[in-house]
């Protein structure tokens, strides 16, 4: 069975500071793709950034990037610089397999000014 | 690509009543997807349709659940008869693959039953 944990339902970050979320995921597949969607108090879910797992390299998008240890099952999201529009719930969510997307229960990240 | 579409955005009804919600994907998308999250739940996979096929519904929580596509840009959720523990924010998604794993979502339709 896959299975995505989230063990922080909330974090918190000073405004401009660096914060990092935490996943772990369990599957049996090797070849499998990881994400990241945030979902803002408009409930819209928005992708942030994607690994694929073969790729050793970790994903970065602007200010968002990713710690991806394989070995360690775990899938972590950095946001730099944080700012106040990155308030909302993180999702981390994990595709093997031809089956959908397992999600975590999310984590709520607050922005302080 | 207006992106995945969902009707109405908002919904209060009566236990009791019939709900109906609507969804139309991304053009071109063959998967289709539905979920449900709450609170104390988070989001739960619903049912899942391939080329407007319904693949696996085992998250349906019970027989008042429905869903159906009867073509590529169309698909709806309902209930019936509805009940207060449904309240829920209700999501559709869809993707071109399954095994790529990207879904792309529609905003949700915010489901109170009184």
């Amino acid at each position: 069975a896959q299975t995505v944990t989230q063990s922080q339902p909330e974090m918190s970050v000073q405004e401009a500071e660096t914060v990092t979320l935490s996943c772990t995921y369990d599957t049996s597949e090797s070849d499998y793709y990881l994400f990241w969607y945030k979902q803002p108090p408009s409930r819209q879910m928005i992708l942030v950034i994607r690994q694929e797992a073969y790729k050793q390299q970790n994903a970065t998008e602007n200010r968002f990037s990713v710690n991806f240890q394989k070995a360690a099952k775990s899938f972590s999201l950095k946001i730099s610089d944080s700012q106040l529009g990155d308030a909302a719930m993180y999702f981390c969510a994990l595709n093997s397999g031809n089956t959908p997307l397992v999600f975590g229960k999310g984590t709520r990240l607050s922005v302080i000014a | 690509d207006a992106g995945v579409i969902q009707s109405p955005r908002h919904e209060v009804t009566e236990m009791g009543q019939e709900v109906t919600l609507r969804c139309k994907p991304i053009s071109g998308h063959d998967y289709l997807f539905w979920y449900r999250q709450t609170m104390m739940r988070g989001l739960e996979l619903l049912i899942y349709f391939n080329n407007n096929v319904p693949i696996d519904d085992s998250g349906m929580p019970e027989d008042r659940f429905s869903a159906k596509m009867p073509n590529a840009s169309f698909s709806t959720l309902k209930i019936q008869p509805s009940e207060p523990r449904d309240s829920a924010v209700y999501f559709c998604a869809s993707s071109l693959l399954i095994s790529t794993g990207e879904q792309f979502f529609g905003p949700g339709t915010r489901l109170t039953v009184l």
